[in-house]
């Protein structure tokens, strides 16, 4: 069964924290992806990784940054948590590029204060 | 900014009803048209890949067509179930052809 995990489901964290997101792909994929989805704004591209140490923004990546170390993992990064990004963060991954479906993890819901 | 957008934005109909929903994309440029469902508490799972002009892709009661000359697809569910109550997602690949930027989604609900 192929697996895409996110390390929280739920998170709190203050305002100014410096905030990690993990999410680990067992797919082989190349590509992975982070997004957030808030109400009326569907699911918005953050950052995407098409191979280990490579990185591209998204179409909202102020106040993000991310990290490929290893093939499986994608990290997010909030380098100083603020309250606007209070938000449901989802991983996703593919292979191929765009030609083949995406796998996403469960989400992690995390909330700023 | 890709613009992928959908409509309606949500729907409700009675068990036994089909339905239908929109997707529109930029035609240039066109890789590929994915539609997901996401239903509540759960992670958002892949309906179809499409690629071709005139593709039509069939999954049980749930079908999708895709024209890419005029940047549409259309979703139908024929028979509607209360289990097919969820958010449907299509997602368009950006210019570059390297990430799908999705639209705000079509919320369903069906009512037995």
């Amino acid at each position: 069964d192929v697996k895409v995990t996110q390390s929280s489901r739920y998170l709190v964290k203050r305002t100014g924290e410096k905030v990690f997101l993990e999410c680990v792909q067992d797919m082989d994929h190349e590509n992975m992806f982070w997004y957030r989805q808030d109400p009326g704004l569907g699911l918005r591209l953050i950052y995407f990784s098409y191979d280990v140490k490579m990185k591209e923004k998204g179409d909202i990546p102020e106040g993000y940054s991310v990290s490929r170390e290893k093939k499986e993992r994608f990290s997010l990064i909030l380098e100083s948590a603020s309250t606007n990004q209070t938000s449901m963060y989802l991983c996703a991954s593919n292979r191929d590029q765009g030609a083949t479906e995406a796998f996403f993890g469960q989400g992690t819901r995390l909330t700023v204060v | 900014i890709l613009n992928v957008e959908q409509s309606p934005q949500s729907l409700h109909v009675q068990e036994g009803d089909s339905t239908n929903f929109t997707c529109s994309f930029p035609s240039s440029n066109f890789y590929a048209l994915h539609w997901y469902r996401w239903e509540t508490a759960k992670s958002p799972e892949a309906l179809f890949v499409m690629t071709l002009n005139g593709d039509e892709k069939k999954k049980g009661r749930i079908s999708a067509t895709l024209n890419t000359k005029e940047g549409y697809s259309y979703l139908y569910i024929k028979g509607s179930q209360p289990e097919d109550s969820a958010t449907y997602l299509c997602a368009s690949l950006n210019q570059a052809g390297t990430a799908l930027i999705f639209g705000k989604g079509t919320t369903l609900s069906v009512s037995s």
